[in-house]
């Protein structure tokens, strides 16, 4: 069971340039988010879905867009990348019931230039 | 707003030592408490989940407690590969998202 497979690990951008983060999961989750990891901040919610075709913002989604076709997979798109998007990305899954618990993929770590 | 603190930001243990991480927050109207453990690299991985005060949960070597405004996670004679990151979150209200803390850095030597 792959869980929540996210790629790339890792990617270097120059400044203004754009990229799609790749999200997918095989758990059939309805509910799938990203969120950004910087040191010394907590994880913080950039976008999320409860469901093909429904996307909403979290508290940093700035620069980002996501979109929800299928249920499996929930890109992140990165529109003109910046040096303060310089952070580790992850993509996390969980059942649509409030309060089960997120699986989380292993993170692309992105460098802005 | 809610927010999450946890301590000690970084703690060093032999193998054996027992100790506690703590987890404070301030909510309004707690669902459910998280914990998480974060290995270098990886993503978080899921422990335990809290919904209300006096609630404990065991697996292993940990145990998580739940009071009104504040979460333990006990580790009893850790062993080294009990290393790792431990980030607490909480979910308040109608609301979807987690609120994380900075985390908790173990480290248990032998």
């Amino acid at each position: 069971n792959a869980g929540v497979t996210q790629t790339p690990k890792f990617q270097v951008l120059k400044t203004g340039q754009s990229m799609t983060l790749q999200c997918a999961q095989d758990m059939n989750h309805e509910y799938m988010s990203w969120y950004r990891q910087d040191p010394g901040m907590g994880l913080r919610l950039i976008h999320y879905s409860v469901g093909a075709g429904i996307t909403d913002q979290g508290e940093v989604p700035n620069g980002y867009n996501v979109s929800r076709s299928t249920t499996e997979d929930f890109p992140l798109r990165l529109l003109s990348a910046a040096p303060s998007q310089t952070s580790v990305y992850f993509c996390a899954s969980r059942r649509v019931e409030q309060y089960s618990p997120l699986h989380f993929g292993n993170g692309t770590r992105l460098t802005v230039t | 707003e809610d927010q999450v603190t946890q301590s000690p930001e970084a703690l060093r243990l032999q193998e054996g030592e027992s100790s506690s991480l703590n987890c404070s927050y301030t909510v309004s109207g707690l669902r459910g408490l998280f914990w998480y453990r974060q290995d270098p690299g990886k993503g978080p991985e899921f422990l335990f989940t809290l919904y209300s005060a006096g609630e404990e949960k065991e697996k292993e070597r940990l145990k998580a407690t739940l009071t009104k405004k504040e979460s333990f996670l006990h580790i009893t004679a850790p062993k080294p590969e009990d290393s790792a990151t431990y980030l607490c979150a909480v979910q308040a209200g109608t609301a979807s998202k987690l609120t994380f803390g900075t985390g908790t850095r173990l480290q248990v030597t032998l």
